[in-house]
């Protein structure tokens, strides 16, 4: 594998249900990033963590919560989701948080929907 | 707040050349990128701008001007494959990205 990986690519859920989404970057970057793109608006920086820690919260609500258990690995657990949460999730990883041309690397997606 | 703006959707051309512009106002600068983002697939560096002034790439060109909070993607030479969404992104004092929300861009024959 290469690059951003992410699973499920597509996902289903009640609004009762609890998932997860998975990302692997395989790239030796320390930051990895959780965003949320919804049809014709801006991509929305979730969380955002260096080195395992999350560095970055932009006000999401609780029933998205982040893990990251090693620099390679991203998860996001859903809870109680509702049907505006249905969107595309992406993954994304760079070199660090931060400093000059830090492109960041994005995986396919997820694309989610909330019944 | 911090804005990022630039036009919804435009077409072109094959073999025609294409501009696509993008205005900003963020709490700081350091760096402007264009993305490029087919139907369905993850975004895809395209570009890299910290300085003012022209960077090329192939077809594929790139202008800043900080003073005027201004950047545009210009493409030549337009292939059916450039049909895509291009994002432009700021990144603010703080290092975080800032987004437009994207310009569809659609190739005609």
């Amino acid at each position: 594998e290469t690059g951003v990986t992410q699973t499920p690519r597509h996902l289903v859920m009640g609004m009762t249900n609890k998932k997860s989404l998975k990302c692997e970057q395989h790239l030796g970057h320390n930051a990895m990033y959780w965003y949320k793109q919804s049809a014709k608006k801006p991509l929305e920086l979730m969380f955002v963590y260096s080195l395992e820690e999350r560095v970055e919260n932009n006000s999401v609500p609780s029933r998205f919560s982040p893990e990251c258990p090693n620099s390679s690995h991203l998860f996001l657990h859903l809870h109680t989701l509702q049907p505006e949460d249905s969107a595309l999730y992406l993954c994304a990883s760079s070199q660090s948080v931060g400093g000059d041309y830090n492109e960041q690397f994005f995986g396919p997606g997820t694309r989610l929907t909330v019944l | 707040g911090q804005n990022i703006d630039q036009p919804t959707e435009m077409t072109a051309t094959e073999g025609a050349i294409v501009q696509i512009n993008c205005t900003y106002q963020t709490s700081g600068f350091n760096g402007l990128f264009w993305y490029q983002q087919h139907a369905g697939e993850a975004p895809t560096f395209l570009s890299y701008n910290v300085l003012d002034g022209l960077e090329e790439k192939g077809r594929f060109s790139s202008f800043l001007s900080r003073s005027k909070g201004y950047s545009y993607l210009l493409l030549k030479e337009l292939q059916m494959k450039d049909s895509a969404s291009y994002l432009c992104a700021v990144m603010d004092s703080n290092y975080q990205l800032i987004w437009g929300a994207g310009t569809k861009l659609i190739i005609k024959p």
